[in-house]
């Protein structure tokens, strides 16, 4: 089975600054995805980054970034320039090729200072 | 305009009685999924839908039944709800031109008392 592991429950950091969210996962798949989302204070899930497996080239989307390192099993999350709104939940999830299921880590609370 | 809608958004019920929790969507997406969210735990998979003839059951599907009415709508009914119940549920949907990404709706709080 697999898991996924954010060691990180809360971190904080000033407005404009850089911060990487740290996820690890454990799988004995190759074929695999894994997801940023983003859980606002409305609850809402939103989507914020993906990446396939078996890309080399780390994915970005605007402001956010990944760092996929496959040997280590390691996907973190950057967020640069960080913006009053990133403020929320963050979860890291995996979804193996074939699979139904996303599997979620219990997330990062990410709060940003004015 | 939303595109995968919940109804309730929040609701309160009893021990035993039965409840039906409702999702929307007007992505066009065939695929539906329902988790729930307990706190320190992440999501997790109760029920999944390729079409209306199609459901299978997730990783916590006991005490739960779902109907997939059409492809636009896909129910979660808890036939008797007990406390343990209690949590966030969550709607998603998955495209066919990208199966592996799910997108979430708003959510529905469920208090079981």
């Amino acid at each position: 089975a697999q898991t996924v592991t954010q060691s990180q429950p809360e971190m904080s950091v000033q407005e404009a600054e850089t911060v990487t969210l740290s996820c690890t996962y454990d799988t004995s798949e190759s074929n695999y995805y894994l997801f940023w989302y983003k859980q606002p204070p409305s609850r809402q899930m939103i989507l914020v980054i993906r990446q396939e497996a078996y890309k080399q080239q780390n994915a970005t989307e605007n402001r956010f970034s990944v760092n996929f390192q496959k040997a280590a099993k390691s996907f973190s999350l950057k967020i640069s320039d960080s913006q009053l709104g990133d403020t929320a939940m963050y979860f890291c999830a995996f979804k193996s090729f074939g699979n139904e299921k996303l599997t979620f880590g219990t997330g990062t609370r990410l709060t940003i200072i004015p | 305009d939303a595109d995968v809608t919940q109804t309730p958004r929040n609701r309160i019920t009893k021990t035993g009685k039965r409840i039906m929790l409702e999702c929307s969507q007007t992505k066009g997406h065939d695929r539906m999924y329902w988790y729930r969210q307990d706190p320190g735990l992440g999501l997790r998979l109760i029920y999944y839908s390729f079409d209306v003839k199609d459901i299978n059951k997730g990783e916590i599907s006991d005490g739960y039944s779902v109907s997939r009415q059409a492809q636009a709508k896909f129910s979660l009914s808890l036939e008797s709800a007990i406390p343990n119940q209690t949590a966030l549920y969550f709607c998603a949907t998955s495209p066919r031109e990208r199966r592996e990404t799910q997108y979430f709706g708003p959510g529905t709080r469920l208090l079981v008392l």
